[in-house]
């Protein structure tokens, strides 16, 4: 199995731009999770999807959109790109939405906006 | 809205050393977990405790969280090298939506043989 994949591993935009950034996972996991990682912030969540079918708001959503394509992949659209969101993008996956899961994380995505 | 506050930020000590990490909010939260992040890689959880005052042990790290379940600490215990990396802890709120985790802001630690 290979857990969590993110493509694309490294990104380079200019203001204005839009992108995709794609997160699959292969345990049949129904939980699905985006964060951005900055230095001296820990990570913090921008969107997450309970399950199929659904899509929550978390800390900083402002600016991105989510898609939960099918139980698999949960993807992450920048529509205008903005220097302040150069971060490291990370996607985790939990087995159930409830109780105290353990979250997997993919290798993540460094996004520099110009 | 920062809910966990990590200290201390930075942490460099000598190989043997032992070192406690804190992890504190005025929020309160079902679970604290606690992971480690090596450089270029997503964290990894090491543990999940959720019982107030719980305390659990793995190897040379102790991981306890408060009574109250508002704040958690991680103590090692004679570091080596190999635990160099960034440890973050996580808050679990459930809502009824699904569960919401709260990352703190980390603490870099560096074993120096």
């Amino acid at each position: 199995n290979a857990g969590v994949t993110q493509t694309p591993k490294f990104q380079v935009l200019k203001t204005g731009q839009s992108m995709t950034l794609q997160c699959a996972q292969d345990m049949n996991h129904n939980s699905m999770y985006w964060y951005r990682q900055d230095p001296g912030m820990g990570l913090r969540l921008i969107y997450y999807s309970a399950s199929e079918g659904t899509t929550d708001k978390g800390e900083v959503p402002n600016g991105y959109n989510v898609s939960r394509l099918n139980k698999r992949e949960f993807s992450l659209r920048l529509e205008s790109a903005a220097p302040s969101q150069t971060s490291v993008y990370f996607c985790a996956s939990t087995r159930l939405a409830g109780g105290p899961q353990t979250q997997y994380f993919g290798p993540g995505t460094r996004l520099l906006v110009l | 809205t920062q809910l966990l506050e990590q200290s201390p930020q930075f942490l460099s000590i000598q190989e043997g050393e032992n070192l406690t990490v804190y992890c504190n909010s005025s929020s309160v939260f079902s679970s604290l977990q606690w992971y480690r992040q090596e450089p270029g890689e997503g964290p990894v959880l090491l543990v999940t405790v959720v019982t107030g005052g719980e305390v659990k042990k793995l190897k040379r790290l102790t991981f306890q969280f408060g009574d109250a379940r508002k704040d958690s600490s991680l103590h090692i215990t004679a570091a080596q090298p190999g635990d160099t990396g960034l440890y973050l802890c996580a808050g679990g709120v459930l809502t009824n939506t699904g569960n919401q985790f709260y990352f703190g802001t980390g603490t870099s630690l560096t074993v120096i043989p």
